[in-house]
């Protein structure tokens, strides 16, 4: 597609309860990056993937949080076992390479995940 | 780790002045700055960057200014219009990006 795409664009679930969030990046993108953004705030680094290296997870909060890229293109964050806490807006950026070069990062729209 | 310091955490301007946002950083190794929009409940947005090894960059009515010495660099948006109303987030980077805690811009008409 033409941006990056995150889905679902909502997501309301109960306190305990494990959810997926699934990112789309550009075509041809080779790095991948998740971040959150709780209501009124800043961007937060959570964990990013550049092409078949190690990711880089230095930001994620807990051990409930894991994520996972599959053939190089679609991504997936999951939370386990979430907490009110986790209630944000994560954003899902790629660009074209992660170091050396430094490419723009173009971000997609975000899920809003809602923990009650 | 890097860390990124921005201010001012809101700013207010008439409709045709200029509006400043600085930002510093703390890691030396940082090598990219970019510069991101956000309008309410909408993706940020990319509006200008700029990399360690050029001092100043021009697009329009915005420029970005770098200074590595003191690492700290600035965004400046000249004649203001009332479209140029959002959060304005500075970044650091050598791979992923660290963000300001955000500067929110009114621009009254």
């Amino acid at each position: 597609g033409a941006g990056v795409s995150q889905s679902p664009s909502n997501k309301v679930t109960e306190k305990g309860k494990d959810v997926e969030l699934r990112c789309d990046p550009i075509s041809g993108h080779t790095a991948l990056y998740w971040y959150r953004q709780s209501l009124g705030q800043g961007l937060e680094f959570l964990i990013y993937f550049q092409g078949n290296s190690a990711p880089d997870k230095s930001g994620l909060p807990s051990d409930r949080f894991s994520a996972e890229r599959t053939g190089g293109s679609v991504s997936t964050l999951t939370i386990q076992r979430t907490q009110q806490e986790d209630s944000a807006v994560y954003l899902c950026a790629s660009s074209l390479a992660a170091q050396a070069n430094n490419q723009p990062q173009h971000f997609g729209d975000g899920t809003r995940l809602s923990i009650l | 780790g890097e860390n990124v310091e921005q201010h001012p955490s809101t700013l207010s301007v008439q409709e045709g002045d200029s509006a400043v946002i600085k930002c510093t950083y703390s890691d030396s190794a940082s090598n990219y700055f970019p510069w991101y929009k956000q309008e309410l409940g909408k993706r940020p947005q990319l509006i200008i960057d700029i990399r360690s090894n050029v001092g100043e960059k021009k697009d329009q009515r915005i420029a970005v200014t770098l200074n590595k010495t003191a690492k700290h660099f600035s965004l400046h948006i000249t004649e203001t219009q009332p479209e140029d109303s959002a959060v304005y987030f500075c970044a650091a980077s050598m791979d992923k990006l660290i963000f300001g805690t955000g500067t929110r811009l009114q621009v009254f008409p």
